[in-house]
Protein backbone atom coordinates (compact mmCIF):
# COMPACT_ATOMS: atom_id res chain seq x y z
CA UNK A 1 0.00 0.00 0.00
CA UNK A 2 1.60 3.33 -1.35
CA UNK A 3 1.61 5.88 1.92
CA UNK A 4 1.07 9.67 1.94
CA UNK A 5 2.66 11.52 -0.91
CA UNK A 6 3.95 15.25 -0.38
CA UNK A 7 6.22 17.29 -2.31
CA UNK A 8 8.55 19.31 -2.73
CA UNK A 9 10.45 17.70 0.04
CA UNK A 10 12.24 21.38 0.50
CA UNK A 11 11.51 24.60 -0.25
CA UNK A 12 13.18 28.06 0.60
CA UNK A 13 11.86 31.23 0.03
CA UNK A 14 11.79 35.05 0.76
CA UNK A 15 9.85 36.77 3.08
CA UNK A 16 6.65 38.24 1.61
CA UNK A 17 6.22 35.35 -1.38
CA UNK A 18 4.06 32.64 -1.81
CA UNK A 19 4.61 29.20 -1.54
CA UNK A 20 1.74 25.56 -1.78
CA UNK A 21 2.29 22.26 -0.74
CA UNK A 22 1.05 19.28 -2.50
CA UNK A 23 -0.46 16.32 -0.51
CA UNK A 24 -1.86 12.83 -1.60
CA UNK A 25 -3.36 10.56 1.22
CA UNK A 26 -3.93 6.97 1.12
CA UNK A 27 -6.35 5.94 -1.02
CA UNK A 28 -9.73 5.65 0.33
CA UNK A 29 -8.85 7.74 3.36
CA UNK A 30 -11.58 10.13 4.14
CA UNK A 31 -9.75 12.11 7.04
CA UNK A 32 -6.65 14.35 5.82
CA UNK A 33 -4.82 16.35 8.14
CA UNK A 34 -2.32 19.26 7.65
CA UNK A 35 0.28 19.55 10.74
CA UNK A 36 3.30 22.62 11.17
CA UNK A 37 6.18 21.19 12.72
CA UNK A 38 8.93 23.74 13.95
CA UNK A 39 12.47 22.53 14.83
CA UNK A 40 12.32 21.09 18.44
CA UNK A 41 8.61 21.14 18.78
CA UNK A 42 6.22 18.42 18.62
CA UNK A 43 3.63 18.57 15.42
CA UNK A 44 0.48 21.13 15.77
CA UNK A 45 -2.43 20.42 13.61
CA UNK A 46 -3.38 23.29 11.58
CA UNK A 47 -6.46 22.16 9.66
CA UNK A 48 -8.31 18.61 9.53
CA UNK A 49 -10.77 17.75 6.05
CA UNK A 50 -13.28 14.94 6.11
CA UNK A 51 -13.73 14.45 2.58
CA UNK A 52 -13.60 17.86 0.66
CA UNK A 53 -15.24 19.41 4.02
CA UNK A 54 -13.52 21.30 6.59
CA UNK A 55 -13.75 19.76 10.08
CA UNK A 56 -11.24 21.89 12.51
CA UNK A 57 -9.64 25.01 11.13
CA UNK A 58 -9.66 26.25 14.62
CA UNK A 59 -5.58 26.87 14.82
CA UNK A 60 -4.94 28.18 11.02
CA UNK A 61 -3.80 31.23 10.86
CA UNK A 62 -6.29 32.29 8.24
CA UNK A 63 -5.01 35.48 7.34
CA UNK A 64 -2.29 34.01 5.17
CA UNK A 65 -2.61 30.11 5.07
CA UNK A 66 -5.25 28.64 3.46
CA UNK A 67 -5.69 24.89 2.53
CA UNK A 68 -8.42 23.50 -0.10
CA UNK A 69 -9.38 19.61 -0.65
CA UNK A 70 -10.51 19.46 -4.40
CA UNK A 71 -12.76 16.14 -4.81
CA UNK A 72 -11.69 15.02 -1.09
CA UNK A 73 -8.75 13.67 -2.20
CA UNK A 74 -5.59 15.29 -2.97
CA UNK A 75 -5.42 18.51 -0.85
CA UNK A 76 -3.30 21.95 -0.99
CA UNK A 77 -2.13 23.92 1.95
CA UNK A 78 -0.71 27.76 0.84
CA UNK A 79 1.06 30.61 2.35
CA UNK A 80 0.83 34.02 1.14
CA UNK A 81 2.71 36.11 1.79
CA UNK A 82 5.34 33.94 3.93
CA UNK A 83 6.92 35.59 7.53
CA UNK A 84 9.88 34.29 8.83
CA UNK A 85 8.48 32.14 11.68
CA UNK A 86 6.58 30.09 9.18
CA UNK A 87 9.66 28.31 8.83
CA UNK A 88 9.00 24.71 9.34
CA UNK A 89 8.25 21.59 8.30
CA UNK A 90 4.73 20.89 7.22
CA UNK A 91 3.65 17.22 7.58
CA UNK A 92 0.13 16.00 5.85
CA UNK A 93 -1.63 12.99 7.06
CA UNK A 94 -4.13 10.75 6.39
CA UNK A 95 -6.66 8.01 7.86
CA UNK A 96 -9.42 6.00 7.07
CA UNK A 97 -11.76 8.02 9.71
CA UNK A 98 -11.27 10.58 12.07
CA UNK A 99 -11.59 7.83 14.72
CA UNK A 100 -8.29 5.57 13.16
CA UNK A 101 -4.47 5.95 13.15
CA UNK A 102 -3.10 8.55 11.32
CA UNK A 103 -0.38 8.14 8.59
CA UNK A 104 1.86 10.95 7.96
CA UNK A 105 3.85 11.79 4.84
CA UNK A 106 7.86 12.58 4.82
CA UNK A 107 6.64 16.64 5.18
CA UNK A 108 7.60 19.53 3.38
CA UNK A 109 10.99 21.46 4.74
CA UNK A 110 9.82 25.05 4.48
CA UNK A 111 12.72 27.93 5.01
CA UNK A 112 12.09 31.17 4.96
CA UNK A 113 14.89 33.35 5.00
CA UNK B 1 -5.31 23.81 24.68
CA UNK B 2 -4.31 20.39 26.18
CA UNK B 3 -0.61 20.36 27.08
CA UNK B 4 1.99 17.22 27.30
CA UNK B 5 5.10 17.03 29.56
CA UNK B 6 7.89 14.91 28.03
CA UNK B 7 11.29 14.00 29.84
CA UNK B 8 13.34 14.16 29.26
CA UNK B 9 14.12 15.91 26.19
CA UNK B 10 17.30 14.29 25.01
CA UNK B 11 19.10 11.03 26.43
CA UNK B 12 22.33 10.10 25.37
CA UNK B 13 22.99 6.16 25.85
CA UNK B 14 25.32 3.37 24.91
CA UNK B 15 23.88 0.68 22.92
CA UNK B 16 22.21 -2.66 24.90
CA UNK B 17 21.09 -0.35 27.52
CA UNK B 18 17.37 0.23 28.55
CA UNK B 19 15.55 3.44 27.95
CA UNK B 20 12.91 4.77 29.84
CA UNK B 21 10.53 7.99 28.83
CA UNK B 22 7.52 9.56 29.99
CA UNK B 23 4.63 11.82 29.46
CA UNK B 24 2.32 13.72 31.51
CA UNK B 25 -0.50 16.49 31.81
CA UNK B 26 -2.76 18.42 34.34
CA UNK B 27 -6.01 16.94 32.11
CA UNK B 28 -6.94 13.33 31.88
CA UNK B 29 -7.15 11.37 28.27
CA UNK B 30 -8.74 8.09 27.31
CA UNK B 31 -6.29 7.32 24.50
CA UNK B 32 -2.62 7.43 24.81
CA UNK B 33 -0.01 7.06 21.95
CA UNK B 34 3.74 6.63 21.34
CA UNK B 35 5.66 7.61 17.66
CA UNK B 36 8.97 7.55 16.32
CA UNK B 37 10.07 10.05 14.04
CA UNK B 38 13.19 9.86 11.87
CA UNK B 39 15.25 12.07 10.61
CA UNK B 40 13.77 13.77 7.35
CA UNK B 41 10.28 11.16 7.99
CA UNK B 42 7.14 11.87 9.25
CA UNK B 43 5.76 10.31 12.81
CA UNK B 44 4.98 6.63 12.66
CA UNK B 45 2.98 5.36 15.21
CA UNK B 46 4.49 2.74 17.66
CA UNK B 47 1.80 1.72 20.50
CA UNK B 48 -1.15 3.01 21.18
CA UNK B 49 -3.30 2.66 24.63
CA UNK B 50 -6.82 3.21 25.47
CA UNK B 51 -7.12 1.83 28.92
CA UNK B 52 -5.97 3.14 32.28
CA UNK B 53 -3.59 0.48 33.72
CA UNK B 54 -2.81 -1.06 30.22
CA UNK B 55 0.44 -2.41 29.64
CA UNK B 56 1.38 -3.09 26.00
CA UNK B 57 4.63 -4.18 23.99
CA UNK B 58 5.10 -3.97 20.68
CA UNK B 59 9.01 -6.24 20.25
CA UNK B 60 11.68 -4.46 22.19
CA UNK B 61 9.16 -1.24 22.97
CA UNK B 62 6.84 -1.54 26.07
CA UNK B 63 4.52 1.18 26.83
CA UNK B 64 1.92 1.18 29.80
CA UNK B 65 -1.10 3.92 30.43
CA UNK B 66 -0.82 5.04 33.93
CA UNK B 67 -3.67 4.76 36.43
CA UNK B 68 -4.11 8.34 36.91
CA UNK B 69 -5.01 8.72 33.15
CA UNK B 70 -2.86 11.65 33.01
CA UNK B 71 0.81 9.93 32.14
CA UNK B 72 2.17 6.74 30.58
CA UNK B 73 5.08 5.67 29.85
CA UNK B 74 7.79 3.83 27.36
CA UNK B 75 10.42 2.10 27.53
CA UNK B 76 12.88 0.28 24.97
CA UNK B 77 14.72 -2.29 25.58
CA UNK B 78 18.74 -3.16 24.72
CA UNK B 79 18.48 -0.88 22.38
CA UNK B 80 19.84 -0.82 19.36
CA UNK B 81 21.73 2.02 16.85
CA UNK B 82 18.06 2.69 14.64
CA UNK B 83 16.64 3.50 17.92
CA UNK B 84 17.72 6.59 17.52
CA UNK B 85 15.11 9.11 16.56
CA UNK B 86 12.79 11.32 17.98
CA UNK B 87 9.91 9.92 20.14
CA UNK B 88 6.85 11.70 20.53
CA UNK B 89 3.55 11.06 22.77
CA UNK B 90 0.49 12.43 21.31
CA UNK B 91 -3.52 12.14 22.72
CA UNK B 92 -6.97 12.70 20.93
CA UNK B 93 -8.63 16.23 22.00
CA UNK B 94 -11.31 15.44 23.95
CA UNK B 95 -14.32 16.75 21.26
CA UNK B 96 -12.80 14.86 18.09
CA UNK B 97 -9.70 13.67 16.31
CA UNK B 98 -7.34 16.46 16.97
CA UNK B 99 -4.04 14.90 17.91
CA UNK B 100 -1.99 17.15 20.62
CA UNK B 101 1.84 16.17 20.68
CA UNK B 102 4.43 16.50 23.37
CA UNK B 103 7.65 18.30 22.54
CA UNK B 104 9.30 14.75 21.69
CA UNK B 105 12.34 12.83 23.65
CA UNK B 106 15.32 12.99 21.10
CA UNK B 107 17.19 9.45 21.77
CA UNK B 108 20.62 8.90 20.53
CA UNK B 109 22.78 5.49 20.88
CA UNK B 110 26.44 5.13 20.36
CA UNK B 111 27.96 2.15 19.40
Amino acid sequence: EAGVAQSPRYKIIEKRQSVAFWCNPISGHATLYWYQQILGQGPKLLIQFQNNGVVDDSQLPKDRFSAERLKGVDSTLKIQPAKLEDSAVYLCASSFSPRYEQYFGPGTRLTVT
Amino acid sequence: GQQLNQSPQSMFIQEGEDVSMNCTSSSIFNTWLWYKQDPGEGPVLLIALYKAGELTSNGRLTAQFGITRKDSFLNISASIPSDVGIYFCATPETSGSRLTFGEGTQLTVNP
